[in-house]
């Protein structure tokens, strides 16, 4: 089975722009969570998509947002972006709530 | 709160010595727990995880980990390291019961050295 996958891989913005990530889970998989990853703040739950619903969010604020589609493949768009918002975003998919999460390899965000 | 403490940012350890990662929650119910590794540029990797029944967990690469509901611990131990397991660890909690959340540890990070 092949894993879950992340694109693009590396990206760099500029301060104010806007930024989608997107990730492609494990075949089977409904279930999409996706993490902010920071030297500072470690790993931080930003929020889980299932079945094209977001089932719970983090303490992010509104310019973090996310969606899914029917195919299980997920989105996360970052508007007006901060020096703040640089780090590694991390998508991990499950079969569902307290399943294994299985992680793909990350977009790194650099802001400039 | 719903809290997962790894304690030791930073583990060093010679090679063929034991590895201990330490790992404590808090919650008032039975949580999930897992460990994960990172390697450089990469994501997350699942090591073992815990759900029910036994509560010595074996996983991949020599690594095994004992919840102890006592102490509500769940710590990483491997008993002869190799200069690949240098890494870092990442302890991990699914909290139900309505928080539905899988919250993570600060990561502890091992050095092997030769």
């Amino acid at each position: 089975k092949a894993g879950v996958t992340q694109t693009p891989r590396y990206l760099i913005k500029t301060r104010g722009q806007q930024v989608t990530l997107s990730c492609s889970p494990i075949s089977g998989h409904r279930s999409v969570s996706w993490y902010q990853q920071t030297p500072g703040q470690g790993l931080q739950f930003l929020f889980e998509y299932f079945s094209e619903t977001q089932r719970n969010k983090g303490n992010f604020p509104g310019r973090f947002s996310g969606r899914q589609f029917s195919n299980s493949r997920s989105e996360m768009n970052v508007s007006t972006l901060e020096l703040g918002d640089s780090a590694l975003y991390l998508c991990a998919s499950s079969k569902g709530q307290g399943e294994t999460q299985y992680f793909g390899p990350g977009t790194r965000l650099l802001v400039l | 709160a719903q809290s997962v403490t790894q304690l030791g940012s930073h583990v060093s350890v010679s090679e063929g010595a034991l590895v201990l990662l330490r790992c404590n929650y808090s919650s008032s119910v039975p949580p999930y727990l897992f460990w994960y590794v990172q390697y450089p540029n990469q994501g997350l990797q699942l090591l073992l995880k815990y759900t029910t029944g036994a509560t010595l967990v074996k996983g991949i690469n020599g690594f095994e980990a004992e919840f102890k509901k006592s102490e509500t611990s769940f710590h990483l131990t491997k008993p002869s390291a190799h200069m690949s397991d240098a890494a870092e660890y990442f302890c991990a909690v699914f909290f139900s019961g309505g928080y539905n959340k899988l919250i993570f540890g600060a990561g502890t990070r091992l050095a092997v050295h030769p």
